[in-house]
């Protein structure tokens, strides 16, 4: 159990266009659903924490009104890359928590986003 | 805040040495810290959990211990395998359930 999905899994768009990934727990209904950025060899950074039915909470230095959280239900969460930039190219991972006694997170296989 | 660290960077090993991954944190009040498998270009696999009141955790061939008074944390790997190349992230779980990874160990295990 605990399996999380993620739609697409690579994309390509052009300069100004958006984005959207979805997030998706198959077979449990996720309490909270985090967002996550990869940079090449890097570390993942949080970007924002999402609750269903809530607005999301975006980490410092995170550009809301860039990067778009949807929770619209325990079981899928989106995020949408408003017109896109070559510097928003990155590996884009989602994870979702279904416990809040033990926090544990389920990630998804991750998104490669690539902006021309 | 809370800062992982990992060392070292990256390890390269025979076929059947053990394997031993360090992980350290700044802040003691950690809710729990997670060890993760990553492989290239894909996502995370969960590998072990070690609650704050747990000293460690065991899966297989892999054991993972904490150290909540040092700030630190120690993946084992015994008689490594080809198979266990892929990169190593700690994260250490807060308060609010967010999760502060480290850079990460990449591992190779050469046969």
């Amino acid at each position: 159990g605990a399996v999380v999905s993620q739609h697409p899994s690579r994309v390509i768009c052009k300069s100004g266009t958006s984005v959207k990934i979805e997030c998706r727990s198959l077979d449990f209904q996720a309490t909270t659903m985090f967002w996550y950025r990869q940079f090449p060899k890097k570390s993942l950074m949080l970007m924002a924490t999402s609750n269903e039915g809530s607005k999301a909470t975006y980490e410092q230095g995170v550009e809301k009104d860039k990067f778009l959280i949807n929770h619209a239900s325990l079981t899928l969460s989106t995020l949408t890359v408003t017109s896109a930039h070559p510097e928003d190219s990155s590996f884009y991972i989602c994870s979702a928590a279904r416990d809040t006694n033990s926090y544990e997170q389920y990630f998804g296989p991750g998104t490669r986003l690539t902006v021309t | 805040k809370q800062e992982v660290t990992q060392i070292p960077a990256a390890l390269s090993v025979p076929e059947g040495e053990n394997l031993v991954l360090n992980c350290s944190f700044t802040d003691s009040a950690i809710y729990n810290l997670q060890w993760f498998r990553q492989d290239p270009g894909k996502g995370l696999t969960s590998l072990l959990l070690i609650q704050s009141s747990q000293r460690e955790q065991t899966s297989g061939r892999l054991n993972a211990s904490l150290d909540k008074s040092s700030g630190r944390s120690t993946l084992y790997i015994a008689a490594s395998q080809p198979g266990d190349s892929a990169t190593y992230l700690c994260a250490g779980t807060d308060s609010w359930g967010k999760l502060q990874f480290g850079a990460g160990t990449q591992v190779v295990v050469t046969p």
